[in-house]
């Protein structure tokens, strides 16, 4: 079964410093792999995904995230965080299980940003 | 383009009593999905719709939890009766496809308090 763990509840950066979140993943094949953010009272927002190819994805608002198989990791990064990146952060897989697409969430990573 | 649309946002009931969420996807949308988000925790699928076939309810409490999409659009999907339990975030999220490497775009979300 896939599954994913973020072993970081909670982080807590200073503004403008930089950020990196874990994230590993257990798949039996090549998973595709998301980053989602979550603000207070809004739904999930895709940040960036990996399906193939260069292992280093880029993806909106000056996130990245690399994929590492050997380690099974896809840890998210910015090297200057903003005040407004404070939300919560989902790392997910998905394949297809049972014969059918399914996304599996990790718990989640609260980021406070002190400014 | 509107996004995903939930209603209500929010609801408070006592135990026992009926309660329903309406979603209403992107245009164009064939996949829908339902997920129960508890608090401190990441999204569970609840029940993922091809057009108006349910493709996978595994994971739906078929005892208490019902959905439908009709005509292959909108959704409802309802608890009768709630419990305690069932206090949590409801989102309902789409996609073109159901690919395991398609986007999901996700609502807002409706919030449950179970009393």
């Amino acid at each position: 079964a896939q599954s994913v763990t973020q072993p970081d509840i909670h982080i807590t950066v200073s503004e403008g410093a930089s950020l990196e979140l874990r994230c590993n993943y257990s798949y039996g094949a090549t998973p595709y792999l998301f980053w989602y953010v979550q603000s207070p009272g809004q739904g999930l927002q895709l940040l960036l995904k990996y399906f193939s190819g260069d292992t280093l994805v880029q993806g909106i608002k000056g996130f990245e995230a690399e994929f590492k198989r050997s380690q099974s990791s896809f840890n998210l990064r910015k090297p200057s965080v903003h005040w407004s990146d404070a939300a919560e952060y989902f790392c997910a897989v998905g394949g297809i299980t049972g014969g059918g697409n399914k996304l599996t969430f990790g718990t989640g990573t609260q980021l406070k940003v002190e400014l | 383009e509107a996004g995903v649309v939930q209603s209500p946002r929010y609801k408070i009931i006592e135990k026992k009593q009926p309660v329903a969420f309406w979603c209403n996807p992107i245009s164009g949308h064939n996949t829908l999905y339902w997920y129960l988000q508890n608090l401190g925790q990441g999204p569970e699928l609840l029940i993922r719709y091809e057009n108006e076939e349910a493709v996978d309810d595994s994971q739906l409490p078929k005892d208490r939890f019902s959905a439908e999409r009709l005509k292959g659009v909108d959704s409802t999907l309802k608890i009768q009766p709630a419990e305690l339990g069932d206090s949590a975030v409801y989102l309902c999220a789409s996609s073109l496809e159901g690919w395991s490497n398609d986007e999901q775009f996700f609502g807002p979300g409706t919030r449950l308090t179970v009393l």
